[in-house]
């Protein structure tokens, strides 16, 4: 059965440093996505970024970059030049299958709480 | 702003009681998702639609029913309610035509069962 470890509950960093948020999954699938969300104290779930699989290169979205190894079966998000507006719930979650259209499911993990101090 | 929009955004209810909550997909997407945030249960998938027609079912009880609608909105039925189902009801959507077929969440509607 598919699942997502956050062994994070929560994570303190510096204005303007790098941090890295890890995850870890299982699944018996070749085929799968991962992705990671975003949910500030307001509640909305905000999609940050997703990774293929079979994708040969780490994922980048702006500040975010995915340091994904397959064989670790990690898919730790990395913000970088942390910002006051990061303080929020992270979600990694991952989907079996890569085909859009057949079903899309979301399994998430626990979560971490950023604190980004000034 | 996600594009996804669901109402109410609160409703407070008593136990035994049934409610509707709604939502509507992004402009063009196909498949809606509901999905349960409660503090014990974390983030759970519920069920999901595309183009009117149930696709896939996960822990949904049975006093919890939906529906996808022609203009693709949807509805998420809960009856029988009890204080254990006081939650985060997120509704989300989702386009073949994205690569990873990512899903955006609408901002929730905070269900509290007194």
């Amino acid at each position: 059965a598919q699942k997502i470890t956050q062994t994070q509950p929560g994570m303190f960093v510096q204005e303007k440093e790098a941090v890295t948020l890890d995850c870890t999954y299982d699944t018996s699938d070749q085929s799968y996505g991962l992705f990671w969300y975003k949910q500030p104290s307001s509640g909305e779930m905000i999609f940050l970024i997703y990774q293929g699989s079979y994708d040969e290169q780490n994922a980048t979205e702006g500040r975010y970059s995915l340091n994904f190894q397959k064989a670790r079966k990690s898919a730790n998000l990395v913000i970088s030049a942390s910002q006051l507006g990061d303080s929020a719930m992270y979600f990694c979650a991952m989907r079996e299958g890569l085909v859009c259209g057949a079903t899309n499911k979301l399994i998430f993990g626990t979560g971490t709480l950023l604190a980004v101090q000034p | 702003d996600s594009g996804v929009t669901q109402t109410p955004k609160h409703l407070i209810t008593a136990t035994g009681q049934r409610v509707t909550l709604r939502c509507s997909p992004r402009s063009g997407d196909l498949s809606v998702y509901w999905y349960q945030q409660s503090l014990d249960q974390g983030l759970q998938f519920l069920i999901q639609y595309y183009n009117g027609e149930e696709r896939a079912k996960g822990n949904i009880l049975e006093r919890f029913s939906a529906q996808q609608f022609p203009d693709l909105h949807s509805e998420l039925n809960l009856s029988s309610l009890e204080l254990g189902d006081s939650a985060l009801y997120f509704c989300a959507s989702s386009s073949d035509g994205d690569r990873g077929c990512e899903q955006y969440f609408g901002p929730g509607t905070r269900l509290t069962v007194t």
